[in-house]
């Protein structure tokens, strides 16, 4: 159980195009989702945490205007790089959770994003 | 906010010997404390978490300890196999506030034949 979904596992596209990567809890609501951005070598770092229904809360320092998040259903989350450059090149991944205490939160097999 | 520190940044071990991971916080309020396996390219996949209530909590090989006090807690792997050789990141939560992780720079172990 608690499977998340995240699609796709690789983009390859060229500097300005805007991706979108979809995070999907296939056996359980998630009323809540996290993006994360991991760099070579490096963290993972909070890029914004989205509540179903509600706008998402972004971490500071990350531009909301550029990462755009949805979060329209309690299954489905998504994150859109727009006008991406080669700097937003990354590993990108979702976790999902119900928002109950004491559940951890779930991981997608994260989305690498090459943009050329 | 929360801030994790976490060292060593990379650990080479013998096959057979423990490895010790260690972590500090710095926010009081959190009170879960995960500790994830990730391989190359791949998801981050949980090992053993701990919470703000618990002193020690051991699962096969593998066991987390926490001193609220001093605000740290460490990963022990005993009996470390190839297989155990990833990137170990911890994290801090406080389950009040959304559960948001905020996870340490991770260690890269490497267990050697």
């Amino acid at each position: 159980g608690a499977v998340v979904s995240q699609h796709p596992s690789r983009v390859i596209c060229k500097s300005g195009t805007s991706v979108k990567i979809e995070c999907r809890s296939l056996d359980f609501q998630a009323t809540t989702m996290f993006w994360y951005r991991q760099f070579p070598k490096q963290s993972l770092m909070l890029m914004a945490t989205s509540n179903e229904g509600s706008k998402a809360t972004y971490e500071q320092g990350v531009e909301k205007d550029k990462f755009l998040i949805n979060h329209a259903s309690l299954t489905l989350s998504t994150l859109t790089v727009t006008s991406a450059h080669p700097e937003d090149s990354s590993f990108y991944i979702c976790s999902a959770s119900t928002g109950q205490i004491n559940q951890p939160q779930h991981f997608g097999d994260g989305t690498r994003l090459s943009i050329l | 906010g929360e801030n994790v520190e976490q060292h060593p940044s990379t650990l080479s071990v013998q096959e057979g010997d423990s490895a010790v991971i260690k972590c500090t916080y710095s926010d009081s309020a959190s009170n879960y404390f995960p500790w994830y396996k990730q391989e190359l390219g791949k998801r981050p996949q949980l090992i053993i978490d701990i919470r703000s209530n618990v002193g020690e909590k051991k699962d096969q090989r593998i066991a987390v300890t926490l001193n609220k006090t001093a605000k740290h807690f460490s990963l022990h792997i005993t009996e470390t196999q190839p297989e155990d050789s990833a990137v170990y990141f911890c994290a801090a939560a406080n389950t009040g506030t959304a559960s948001k992780l905020t996870f340490g720079t991770g260690t890269r172990l490497q267990v050697t034949l």
